[in-house]
């Protein structure tokens, strides 16, 4: 299995800027995870879905962020528009619900908002 | 809510040396799961050690091992014979077993420098 495939690897961007970002869970992963990191905070769950469905979206920062999962295999995080506080590194990671202690990563997109 | 603390933001170790990472965490809950996480600079998210915490025997991996502590909520991270290819940061984190309660919340990290 090829893992969590996240693109693109680097974006650079410049404020007020619509930025999308994908991900590919693994096949047959039925959880996937959008983290934010940063020096300041660290990483911090943005949202989480289970089955293709949003579970908690209490992470997500503002109204500017949005994220979907149309099926099984792929998952957006769009922000719109974009600001220079935005400017992290974004993971997405996947797991079998049922096995809550395997959680698998991307590597992860670096985002730089100008 | 759950918490996780790493009281060491840097920590340097020689090579082939042993070094002890320190993690606390803060919960209500009886039934857990607790994790080491190790970030390259390649920026990859590696699993390096878990723990269930209904298990009072601590978790092994090769040079890795932990000491759990459940009633103290400490749940740190010996390296042992430290080798270059360890310089990282580590990340502690927290899993609930909850199936409502799915996501890891990690600690702010430490970063490890191996010196050679």
């Amino acid at each position: 299995d090829a893992g969590v495939i996240q693109s693109p690897r680097h974006e650079v961007t410049e404020m007020g800027q619509e930025v999308t970002l994908r991900c590919k869970p693994i096949s047959g992963h039925n959880s996937l995870f959008w983290y934010r990191q940063t020096m300041m905070r660290g990483l911090e769950l943005l949202i989480y879905f289970n089955n293709n469905v949003p579970i908690d979206d209490s992470g997500m920062p503002e109204d500017r962020f949005s994220a979907k999962m149309p099926n099984a295999s792929f998952s957006t995080l769009k922000i719109q528009p974009s600001e220079p506080r935005d400017s992290a590194v974004y993971f997405c990671a996947s797991s079998f619900r049922q096995d809550v202690e395997k959680l698998f990563f991307g590597s992860g997109t670096q985002l730089s908002v100008l | 809510a759950q918490t996780v603390t790493q009281s060491q933001p840097e920590m340097s170790v020689q090579e082939a040396e042993t070094v002890t990472l320190s993690c606390t965490y803060d919960t209500s809950e009886s039934d857990y799961y607790l994790f080491w996480y190790k970030q390259p600079p390649s920026r990859q998210m590696i699993l390096v050690i878990r723990q269930e915490a209904y298990k009072q025997q601590n978790a092994t991996e090769n040079r890795f091992s932990v000491n759990f502590q459940k009633a103290a909520k400490s749940f740190s991270l010996k390296i042992s014979d430290s080798q270059l290819g360890d310089a990282a940061m580590y990340f502690c984190a927290y899993r609930s077993v909850r199936r409502s309660q799915g996501n890891l919340i990690f600690g702010k990290g430490t970063k490890l420098s191996v010196k050679p």
